[in-house]
């Protein structure tokens, strides 16, 4: 398989339970993400992790979690979570393109989230 | 705070109308790039620009960087249904690998 996957693509879940996002690369890259897309506002970055350390905690409540284990995973833990904070979650990594000079992101196709 | 501002926010046009989407910043970017996501999937990288000025083509879509390196835009000529969806800009933090994304512009081409 190529490219970013993510899995679930759908997560339906009550405010008490405890579930996970995965996100898997399989393009050699060092940079991963987590981003939030709600209706109405613009993409929101989470984390970010270079070389499997996190370099970036965008102010995002303790109730999200994530764990990079290596370069080519990713995973976002959710416990005790809100209803506002159903929404679409992207995953995305990156590497600097020296053809085109600048680093370039790919996205996987998000899992859907509602909470209930 | 490093800011992207797209307009319009929406637009609907006929099939074969031309539009243009504009990403407006006051800050200067290393580079700039624009994607395109469809409903239920995630953002796909369209293009990247990297020095003042440049224009790209990519089949009916035309891409220009602002001289300045803090605006861009996208032209698109005889829209078509396929070109329907999100459109986004976004560039990297003081040139790094970090991104912030810009308000996006939602494009529905009817037929």
């Amino acid at each position: 398989e190529t490219g970013v996957t993510q899995t679930p693509r759908h997560l339906v879940m009550g405010m008490t339970n405890k579930k996970s996002l995965k996100c898997e690369q399989h393009l050699g890259h060092n940079a991963m993400y987590w981003y939030k897309q709600s209706a109405k506002k613009p993409l929101e970055l989470m984390f970010v992790y270079n070389f499997k350390e996190q370099t970036e905690n965008n102010s995002v409540p303790s109730r999200f979690s994530p764990e990079c284990p290596n370069s080519s995973h990713l995973f976002l833990h959710l416990h005790t979570l809100q209803p506002e904070d159903s929404a679409l979650y992207l995953c995305a990594s990156s590497q600097f393109s020296s053809e085109r000079g600048a680093y370039e992101q790919y996205f996987g196709p998000g899992t859907r989230l509602t909470v209930t | 705070t490093q800011l992207l501002e797209q307009s319009p926010q929406f637009l609907s046009i006929q099939e074969g109308e031309n539009l243009t989407v504009y990403c407006n910043s006051s800050s200067v970017f290393s580079s700039l790039q624009w994607y395109r996501q469809e409903p239920g999937e995630g953002p796909v990288l369209l293009v990247t620009v990297v020095t003042g000025g440049e224009v790209k083509k990519l089949k009916r879509l035309t891409f220009q960087f602002g001289d300045a390196r803090k605006d861009s835009s996208l032209h698109i000529t005889a829209a078509q249904p396929g070109d329907t969806g999100l459109y986004l800009c976004a560039g990297p933090f003081s040139g790094t690998y970090k991104y912030i994304f810009g308000t996006g512009t939602r494009l529905k081409v009817l037929a």
